[in-house]
């Protein structure tokens, strides 16, 4: 069971917006910087968020990140074919001395 | 250009140690603030955190895995190896190296490809 949690899908047709939550703890998102990372089928997750709401160059601007108290959400706007793909987000969590992830969440796109 | 890339055995038996080697390169392990940690993910299943080292040698690890994990560097050759104890089949994933950039508070900015290891007598 991870210690941040995230729906276990969302879905939306192309062009429209989604949103992934992050809720977590004052232990974690509450004290540290999230990152979220995308995972296309069978490759290695790609950092498209990191410190909350920046994003990496080369990231288009569709994805965006933001926090607020023990939560955190990743918005896609304009909605690809191509962002069908799990999406986790990560934080250092301080009362355990070590990074976590969320289970993850899958994009479908309708 | 950043690169890392994972190396080690396919096929462990169940009891056995397993090494892992991260071989990186355009970055070393001695400039102050980077930071390259392992993460695994069992097939079909989500991403969990191992360790992480320091450019300093400091050290963290997962306090589920902490028994049984070590993580070490070679700044030299450029490299970070895990080793894990005991191994399960529960313990078949695929594994990844990552880095954090020096300029980042928080965030792996940088993978390897993954290298899949099966745990199976």
């Amino acid at each position: 069971q991870s210690v941040l949690t995230q729906p276990p899908s969302v879905s939306a047709a192309p062009g429209q917006t989604v949103t992934i939550s992050c809720s977590g703890s004052s232990s974690d998102i509450g004290n540290g910087y999230v990152s979220w990372y995308q995972q296309l089928p069978g490759t290695a997750p790609k950092v498209l968020i990191y410190e909350n709401d920046k994003r990496p160059s080369g990231i288009p601007d569709r994805f965006s990140g933001s926090k607020s108290g023990t939560s955190a959400t990743l918005g896609i706007t304009g909605l690809q074919t191509g962002d069908e793909a799990d999406y986790y987000c990560g934080t250092w969590a301080k009362s355990l001395g070590a990074y976590v992830f969320g289970a993850g969440t899958k994009v479908t796109v309708l | 250009q950043i690169t890392l890339k994972e190396s080690g055995p396919t096929l462990v038996k169940p009891t056995q140690t397993l090494t892992l080697t991260c071989t990186f390169s355009g970055f070393s392990l001695s400039t102050s603030g980077v930071v390259v940690g392992w993460i695994r993910q069992p097939p079909g299943k989500a991403l969990e955190w191992l360790a992480l080292i320091y450019w300093d040698d400091d050290k963290r690890y997962s306090p589920s895995l902490k028994s049984r994990l070590t993580i070490t560097k070679d700044t030299s050759k450029n490299q970070v190896v895990l080793t894990m104890t005991n191994m399960d089949p529960v313990d078949t994933a695929t594994y990844y190296c990552a880095r954090i950039p020096p300029d980042w508070s928080s965030g792996y900015g940088d993978w390897g490809q993954g290298t899949l290891v099966t745990v199976s007598s």
